[in-house]
């Protein structure tokens, strides 16, 4: 199974400042059909999860500019340009690239 | 506007049976891949399965092969997911969710699964 590192694992943050939050795989994420499955989804406190970034950096319909994603292979990134409070949550990276498809620990993002 | 709506889940004793059904509106339910996720208590997301558009083919995660079974009905445009012989490591809030080309695109609110004697 492909696994997938988050760092950090918690993120305080000020609000209006930037954050980044990290994904690395164990293994390339490049698909046979030349596209990269990686995907960024968030889960405010009790909620379902919610997708944010698809394909590595393709926003989501209703998403915020102020979120983007970026990378390559197996290392990715998600940014938030400016936090906001209702950024906060747990954010999640998850490969659709290989069966089982897997998901990152999650990183909870908080503000100071 | 895409919905997607579990329900089912409940106390269960260990190694009994229970089968969740993800009621979908506000798309051609029938030219989607659905899966199913699940997250534990205070814990991350683990995908549980998935299964084709027609139905013709699914897959699942080593920890409920043999156990749980993944199944939709087009007509009713409806997702199920048949579990038994229940531990208590499957205790966890169980999503449905839609997949659009690899990424999971919508998801349900969920519904609470509780495995314990």
């Amino acid at each position: 199974d492909i696994v997938m590192t988050q760092t950090p694992l918690s993120s305080p943050v000020t609000l209006g400042q930037p954050a980044s939050i990290s994904c690395r795989s164990s293994q390339s994420l490049v698909h046979s059909d030349g596209n990269t499955y990686l995907s960024w989804l968030q889960q405010r406190p009790g909620q379902p999860p919610r997708l944010l970034i698809y394909k590595i950096s393709n926003r989501f319909s209703g998403v915020p500019d102020r979120f983007s994603g970026s990378g390559a292979g197996t290392d990715f990134t998600l940014k938030i340009s400016r936090v906001e409070a209702e950024d906060v949550g747990v954010y999640y990276c998850t490969q659709a690239t290989q069966f089982p498809y897997t998901f990152g620990q999650g990183t909870k993002l908080e503000i100071k | 506007e895409v919905q997607l709506v579990e329900s089912g889940g409940g106390l269960v004793q260990p190694g009994g049976s229970l089968r969740l059904s993800c009621a979908a509106s506000g798309f051609t339910f029938s030219s989607y891949w659905m899966h199913w996720v699940r997250q534990a208590p205070g814990k991350g997301l683990v995908w549980v399965s998935r299964i084709n558009s027609d139905g013709s083919s699914t897959s699942y995660a080593d920890s409920v092969k043999g156990r749980f079974t993944i199944s939709r009905d087009n007509a009713k445009n409806t997702l199920y997911l048949q579990m038994n012989s229940l531990r208590a490591e499957d205790t966890a809030v169980y999503y449905c969710a839609r997949a659009m080309t690899r990424y999971f695109d919508y998801w349900g609110q969920g519904t609470l699964v509780t495995v314990s004697s």
